[in-house]
């Protein structure tokens, strides 16, 4: 099993480009989240899927839209990047309450590192 | 507001313990977690405790909650070179919640 993976690793963009972060996971896990890490301020949810065909905002969604694919797949897109939105972006996946062990153990990929000038 | 805080950094020599301290805000948390990152990767969940228990020990690891004062601790018996990692503490405020809340995250280096 690979576990969460991600792509690309590490992407520089220009102010105002778009792009799509890619997240997929094969351990059938239900729910699925975005986070971005910054410098001294931990890990923030930027959205969040509990199950395939939903989603919510987490803490800071503004900039961000997010597509659940499918149960195996959750996108995270900037439409138009700011350099605010430099950061490293972790996605990770999860049994789900629904389902699972109830402490619901979250699996993190291992990040992108966006740089946006 | 929801906060979960902790110091940035923390240095011990090899073989010494090491405490990692965390207050949440949340009373109503069911969970709380201990998350280690080492460099250039995700989070691994190190230990979970239930907002029932006073302490839970694994191998190494010892975590302790104060309820009443909304702390958390990890002391790490024995600390090794490998255990130099981000660790971070992270609540889930209420049951049926998906909405995780990380610490800062406390940085901490072993000296050989």
């Amino acid at each position: 099993n690979a576990g969460v993976t991600q792509t690309p690793k590490f992407q520089v963009l220009k102010t105002g480009q778009s792009m799509t972060l890619q997240c997929a996971q094969d351990m059938n896990h239900n729910s699925m989240y975005w986070y971005r890490q910054d410098p001294g301020m931990g890990l923030r949810l930027i959205y969040y899927s509990a199950s395939e065909g939903t989603t919510d905002k987490g803490e800071v969604p503004n900039g961000y839209n997010v597509s659940r694919l499918n149960k195996r797949e959750f996108s995270l897109r900037l439409e138009s990047a700011a350099p605010s939105q430099t950061s490293v972006y972790f996605c990770a996946s999860s049994e789900g309450l629904a389902g699972g062990p109830y402490y619901n153990e979250q699996f993190f990929g291992p990040g992108t590192r966006l740089t946006v000038l | 507001g929801e906060d979960v805080e902790q110091s940035l950094f923390l240095s011990v020599r090899e073989g010494d313990s090491s405490v990692i301290n965390c207050t949440y805000t949340d009373s109503s948390s069911t969970y709380l977690y201990w998350y280690k990152q080492e460099p250039g990767a995700g989070l691994q969940l190190l230990t979970y405790i239930f907002s029932n228990m006073d302490m839970k020990q694994d191998q190494r690891l010892t975590v302790l909650l104060n309820k009443k004062d909304k702390h958390l601790s990890l002391r790490i018996a024995d600390t090794q070179t490998g255990d130099s990692a981000i660790y971070f503490c992270a609540e889930r405020p209420t049951s049926g919640t998906y909405k995780y809340i990380f610490g800062t995250g406390t940085r901490l280096k072993v000296l050989a």
